[in-house]
């Protein structure tokens, strides 16, 4: 079975430095990985998805992730915090045999310190 | 605006009761998702529908059912409702199948007292 694992469900970052939130993945075939964020009080919003094409992917709002296998790992990062970073982020993880179902981290609630 | 709509944003009832929750996917995609949100059992998906029939089976109690209807808009149906089935209840939508990109609707938050 696929699972996704997100180390730290709280981070804390200042305003202007690099944010960083792991996520891990476990999955008996090549993965899609994706990076999903919540604001408070409304849905998930799809930041970026590893899909095989490259091992670095950009997304919206200056977030990249880069997929490593010998790590099994799909970390989130953004070079310069902002204020409106302020969220939930969720990775998650379906495999590519047409089964579409996503299985979700645990979240990350990422706080910016100003 | 993801261009998923989910019916009503908030609803409060009592156990026992029985709730209807509505989904409209994305113009164009066929594939429809229902996913739980609560604290302790995190995100969880609960089933899928594609063009109408059952796709596929998570961990959806026998008391919830669904359905996708010939317009594509998906119906939630809880029945008997617990205390524990307080939650956030989001729709997904996607092009089709294979695709693995989901747009998720606001979601709907169900308060069972």
């Amino acid at each position: 079975a696929q699972s996704v694992t997100q180390l730290g469900s709280h981070v804390s970052v200042s305003e202007g430095a690099l944010v960083l939130l792991r996520c891990n993945y476990s999955s008996s075939v090549p993965p899609y990985l994706f990076w999903y964020v919540q604001y408070p009080n409304q849905g998930l919003q799809l930041l970026l998805k590893y899909t095989s094409a490259a091992t670095l992917v950009k997304g919206i709002n200056g977030f990249e992730a880069e997929f490593k296998k010998s790590e099994t790992s799909f970390h989130l990062t953004k070079p310069s915090a902002h204020m409106s970073d302020a969220a939930e982020y969720f990775c998650a993880v379906s495999d590519n045999f047409g089964n579409e179902k996503l299985t979700f981290g645990t979240g990350t609630r990422l706080t910016i310190i100003p | 605006d993801s261009g998923v709509t989910q019916t009503p944003k908030h609803l409060i009832t009592a156990t026992g009761q029985r709730v209807t929750l509505r989904c409209s996917p994305r113009s164009g995609d066929l594939s429809v998702y229902w996913y739980q949100q609560s604290l302790d059992q995190g995100l969880q998906f609960l089933i899928q529908y594609y063009n109408g029939e059952e796709r596929a089976k998570g961990n959806i109690l026998e008391r919830f059912s669904a359905q996708q209807f010939p317009d594509l808009h998906s119906e939630l149906n809880l029945s008997s409702l617990e205390l524990g089935d307080s939650a956030l209840y989001f729709c997904a939508s996607s092009v089709g199948l294979g695709e693995g990109e989901q747009f998720f609707g606001p979601g709907t938050r169900l308060t069972v007292l």
